[in-house]
């Protein structure tokens, strides 16, 4: 049964990038069949796909953060990772890997809470 | 992007009532459309594909309809465990967009 874990650090200062890692067990992340996607929650509010990443590097971002995002991925260490520069308050969210699979999103991270404040 | 629209915002049942939630996009999205349910603290769980395919494990009282643009989750007789929030999602056009959900409690 694959796994997902996020991990990074929980408090990032406005104007500064987050970085979050995605590390995936159970299952190898260079299977062709999936994609690997990043989504949002604010605190009390809905989700917010961020974007999703291929094995070979392929990726697409949702157009409303695209300018701030970056999604990387490392086969050989079974990861992928966000970037997501000049965060604001707005940005606090938990933040969720996923494995996206014909664009529905089956397997999920337990999330990991990011703050921005100074 | 496609805006999903979710009814009602909250909706107030008893443990063994049907629960009948609906789902509107602003444009067709064929069957592209999944249904989640999220407790608190806990991520979402794939709950319906494709408008009306169950996933993996989903109990049978959990069944989904529609097409184009308007869709109907429905639990056919609620359990304790099924009180939650309730998100769709299409994926028909990227990038996917997610509706405001939502959320069944007890009465």
């Amino acid at each position: 049964q694959v796994q997902l874990q996020e991990s990074g650090p929980g408090l990032v200062k406005p104007s500064q990038t987050l970085s979050l890692t995605c590390t995936v067990s159970g299952g190898s992340i260079s299977s062709g069949d999936y994609y690997w996607s990043w989504i949002r929650q604010p605190p009390g509010k809905g989700l917010e796909w961020i974007g999703y990443i291929y094995y070979s590097g392929s990726t697409y971002y949702n157009p409303s953060l695209k300018s701030r995002v970056t999604i990387s991925v490392d086969t050989s260490k079974n990861q992928f990772s966000l970037k997501l520069s000049s965060v604001t308050a707005a940005d606090t969210a938990v933040y969720y890997c996923a494995r996206d699979y014909r664009g529905y999103f089956q397997h999920w991270g337990q999330g990991t809470l990011v703050t921005v404040s100074s | 992007e496609i805006v999903l629209t979710q009814s009602p915002a909250t909706l107030s049942l008893s443990p063994g009532e049907r629960a009948t939630l609906s789902c509107r996009a602003s444009q067709s999205v064929s069957s592209y459309l999944a249904w989640y349910q999220q407790k608190p603290g806990q991520a979402p769980r794939l709950l319906i594909y494709d408008a009306s395919n169950r996933a993996t494990g989903i109990p049978a009282r959990f069944s989904g309809s529609g097409s184009g643009t308007d869709f109907t989750l429905t639990i056919s007789s609620l359990e304790p465990e099924d009180f939650a929030v309730y998100y769709c999602q299409q994926r028909s056009n990227w990038p996917s967009s997610f509706g405001p959900g939502t959320k069944v409690d007890i009465k």
